[in-house]
């Protein structure tokens, strides 16, 4: 499979618990974003990176969330001391380069108790 | 304002008509726009993409862009019932124009 690997696809998490999601996007894809969608609304930007470098990271993420992508692969996501509003999807999609359809894969959900 | 505006719905169609979804976005220097489609509990599937003013047509989808107006669009003809889905318009925005957003998207049911 070539497409964009998520893992887990489930998380369940006692509040105030660390988790950390992981994302593979589609070899030689440069370009991987990171999204959070909840019920009814469309995907939030969360952060992206052009190979090893974020570009950018969201001003309404607070400093729980911290992201990386080591070596310009595999990219992680890790959220401190989680909180029960930040139970969603999390959606990871990747580019070619900048400007161009980024493809996703199937998501974490996150469900913080 | 926000940056990429969609009617929320949801929109109802009989089977076989033409649904119309809209789409407005605030950066007038933004050149690429997409169309996902996202089944519920699924991840967002990119079906079409649109750079230039005009229509595009691919199967039953045809993209319409003006960017003097700022808007986006996607007719869907013949709909069937398996293209009941949250439909989500995303551009390309950002200092260097290589950022994707997206609008909060359309939920479409089409009734057989």
């Amino acid at each position: 499979d070539t497409g964009v690997s998520q893992d887990p696809r489930h998380k369940i998490t006692k509040r105030g618990q660390n988790v950390t999601f992981r994302c593979d996007p589609i070899s030689e894809h440069n370009r991987l974003y990171w999204y959070r969608q909840t019920l009814g609304q469309g995907p939030e930007f969360l952060t992206y990176f052009q190979n090893e470098a974020q570009l950018e990271k969201s001003r309404l993420l607070s400093d729980r969330f911290s992201a990386e992508r080591p070596k310009g692969s595999f990219s992680t996501l890790e959220i401190q001391r989680t909180e029960q509003g930040d139970s969603a999807m999390y959606l990871c999609a990747s580019s070619l380069r900048g400007a161009t359809e980024a493809f996703f894969g199937q998501g974490t959900r996150l469900t913080v108790v | 304002q926000k940056e990429v505006e969609q009617n929320s719905g949801p929109l109802s169609v009989p089977e076989g008509a033409i649904a119309s979804l809209n789409c407005t976005y605030s950066d007038r220097g933004s050149q690429s726009f997409f169309w996902y489609r996202q089944y519920s509990g699924k991840s967002p599937e990119l079906i079409m993409s649109i750079y230039s003013n005009g229509d595009k047509e691919d199967g039953r989808f045809t993209a319409q862009l003006n960017k003097a107006s700022q808007y986006v669009s996607l007719l869907i003809r013949d709909s069937q019932p398996s293209d009941s889905a949250t439909y989500l318009c995303a551009v390309i925005v950002g200092t260097s124009y290589d950022k994707v957003i997206f609008g909060p998207g359309t939920s479409l049911s089409v009734i057989p």
